[in-house]
């Protein structure tokens, strides 16, 4: 079955550390997103890569970095830079390169809490 | 702005019809969705209206858009308890990349 996948889908991080987030899809999409989700503040745009080898930042890019080596895979990395890292983070593929006009297609989440 | 806005909690009785409310303030946005979250789970679309309709319906659920007043309802007739989740407005600007802009999520919950 086609699908997006994230994981895992609970992490614990120690202070100071960096760590990991991964997202794989296999329904050939062109685009990628990662969100931040917290209580009562919906979500938020991370990153985004609208094609292989290129990615750009969201409203919230300070502490996170991405890579996009292959088209179906776009890993999250949770740096120790991030003051606030607990949260819990979904990732999204689309068919196009925007989310226009388009079904966005979430992963189950992995929630992240720093210990 | 990119605000869009909504209340967090409803409560409804099983067999009543549900309005999640949501304003947005950008009136340059194309489209307009409605997505699903169940707990722990990821999101679902469960339905979208272009900027220039005022109404969609899709068997229980009605889309009404005021664009005037920049507002957007989601009516979900005999809600059932399987409806309980949070429901996500977001609207998607094609000036700025497409991205989607959500609101902070309305969580319902359906009382037997």
């Amino acid at each position: 079955d086609g699908g997006i996948t994230q994981s895992p889908k609970y992490l614990f991080r120690k202070e100071g550390q960096n760590v990991t987030l991964s997202c794989e899809q296999n329904l050939n999409h062109d685009a990628m997103y990662w969100y931040r989700q917290d209580p009562g503040q919906g979500l938020r745009l991370i990153y985004y890569s609208q094609i292989v080898n290129d990615f750009q930042k969201g409203d919230i890019a300070e502490g996170y970095s991405v890579s996009r080596e292959k088209k179906e895979s776009f890993p999250l990395t949770v740096t120790s830079a991030q003051k606030n890292p607990t949260a819990f983070y979904l990732c999204a593929s689309t068919v196009g390169q925007t989310m226009m006009n388009t079904e966005a297609f979430f992963g189950q989440g992995t929630r992240l809490t720093v210990v | 702005g990119e605000d869009v806005e909504q209340s967090l909690f409803l409560s409804v009785r099983e067999g009543d019809s549900s309005v999640i409310n949501c304003t947005y303030t950008d009136s340059s946005s194309t489209y307009l969705y409605w997505y699903k979250q169940e707990p722990g789970a990821g999101l679902q679309l469960l339905t979208y209206i272009f900027s220039n309709m005022d109404m969609k319906q899709d068997q229980r659920l009605t889309v009404l858009l005021n664009k005037k007043d920049k507002h957007l309802s989601l009516r979900i007739a005999d809600t059932q308890t399987g409806d309980s989740a949070i429901y996500f407005c977001a609207e998607s600007k094609g000036n700025q990349g497409g991205k989607l802009i959500f609101g902070q999520g309305t969580e319902l919950s359906v009382k037997p």
